[in-house]
């Protein structure tokens, strides 16, 4: 089972729609969890961390079940801006960070 | 903003050649780290340091490679023999600690090619 794992995508959507990213992590003991947003061929970029009671920046929101292993993001109102990748992070107790493949997410006008 | 900078970004290097990659973490950080990201896949970890040692290294992460804290500033990477598989984007990071609420900032990366 990959350490961190997403779906793909891409996810196509057109302006002004909610859309919500899901991803799954294998190892139970892992502590500190975040979305980082990847535009193509950039660094990635810190977009929030995600605490166990839930936390929303704006239009972005995320969700954490320890007992699911599930985190999850959602954003409301999707803006041209937002289209970039996803990447869903898992920090190790070292502080090494396990990234996931990444969510491709695409809006149109 | 303090930001994490890196040089050069780009390299072209022929294969069994020595390339270093530079970096220049946040200054008041302690942390620093090098992942790579192959195009199309996805970010790896390659190795920490902390008090001027490495704190872990992955898998990838062999004798080929080194890191060094050479001055109060910079942080390098150091590839000794490239192989085409090395192509990639290297990204260099930083931050204060370890422990939650202490998050990494990443450069914008070497993009690494390897002819």
């Amino acid at each position: 089972r990959k350490e961190v794992e997403q779906d793909p995508g891409p996810f196509n959507v057109p302006e002004g729609a909610t859309v919500a990213f899901n991803c799954t992590y294998s190892n139970s003991a892992s502590q500190s969890f975040f979305w980082y947003r990847q535009d193509c061929r950039k660094e990635p970029k810190l977009l929030m961390s995600v605490y166990s009671s839930g936390n929303e920046d704006g239009r972005f929101t995320a969700q954490l079940n320890r007992a699911s292993q599930y985190i999850s993001l959602l954003i409301r109102d999707s803006k041209l801006s937002d289209s970039a990748t996803y990447l869903c992070v898992v920090k190790g107790n070292t502080g090494k960070l396990i990234f996931g493949q990444g969510t491709t997410l695409q809006v149109k006008p | 903003e303090p930001e994490v900078t890196q040089t050069p970004s780009h390299q072209v290097t022929q294969m069994g050649q020595e390339v270093i990659l530079r970096c220049v973490p946040i200054s008041n950080h302690l942390y620093f780290y090098w992942y790579r990201q192959i195009l199309g896949q996805k970010v790896e970890f390659l190795v920490s340091f902390y008090n001027n040692e490495i704190s872990e290294k992955s898998e990838i992460f062999d004798d080929q490679f080194s890191v060094e804290r050479p001055d109060g500033s910079n942080f390098t990477l150091k590839i000794r023999s490239t192989k085409l598989e090395d192509s990639a984007m290297y990204f260099c990071a930083s931050s204060e600690g370890t422990s939650e609420g202490h998050e990494q900032y990443f450069g914008p990366g070497t993009r690494l090619t390897v002819t």
